[in-house]
């Protein structure tokens, strides 16, 4: 079946520490996605990427770093230069041919970070 | 800029009672309209979508959307709730003429279905 993975379900990491969240897609999907949510939030977009090697800011970049040399592959690393790690990461994939495909979304990933 | 409010973080109902849960959007353009439901620790699942044409949207599990232009609406209902709908649920725009899929999702409504 096609869908996306995120691992690991549940991430702890010490304070300092740079920390990188996976995220591989067989849906042959050209974007991809990053959203953090929080309690009473929703989601808010950290990264976006449309196509391989290319990747733009969301709305809440500062404090993450992105990479995506693989169609299928979208890391989000949460360096220690963000102040308020601790959330529920989500990402998502859609097929990128106009603004109503929708999202296909992980199971996310849970980082507590202390 | 566009942007999504849903009235209510949470909604309680009784099994078998109808469900409306609220969302009200902000668009510059012709928006294009997403519900997705959360089940507990999970990622978000599409329930239904407006694009253009019928105003009347008819999604998965008995979920159905109106799109109001003139109340720039487009509440979700259900007209019998069960135990397995509580979930929280999330309306979404879609940043217009952009030829690429960026959400503004609201903040969320949790529902509650008690027997």
């Amino acid at each position: 079946d096609g869908g996306i993975t995120q691992s690991p379900k549940y991430l702890f990491r010490k304070e300092g520490q740079n920390v990188t969240l996976s995220c591989e897609q067989n849906l042959n999907h050209d974007a991809m996605y990053w959203y953090r949510q929080d309690p009473g939030q929703g989601l808010r977009l950290i990264y976006y990427s449309q196509i391989v090697n290319d990747f733009q800011k969301g709305d809440i970049a500062e404090g993450y770093s992105v990479s995506r040399e693989k169609k299928e592959s979208f890391p989000l690393t949460v360096t220690s230069a963000q102040k308020n790690p601790t959330a529920f990461y989500l990402c998502a994939s859609s097929s990128g041919q106009g603004n109503n495909s929708p999202l296909h979304f992980g199971n996310g990933t849970r980082l507590t970070v202390t | 800029a566009q942007s999504v409010t849903q009235l209510g973080s949470h909604v309680s109902v009784s099994e078998g009672a109808l469900v409306l849960l609220r969302c009200n959007y902000s668009s510059s353009v012709p928006p294009y309209l997403f519900w997705y439901v959360q089940y507990p620790n999970q990622g978000l699942q599409l329930l239904l979508k407006y694009t253009t044409g019928a105003t009347l949207v008819k999604g998965i599990n008995g979920f159905e959307a109106e799109f109001k232009k003139s109340e720039t609406s487009f509440h979700l209902t259900k007209p019998s709730a069960h135990m397995s709908d509580a979930a929280e649920y999330f309306c979404a725009v879609s940043l217009g003429n952009t030829g690429f899929q960026k959400l503004v999702f609201g903040t969320g409504t949790r529902l509650l279905v008690s027997p």
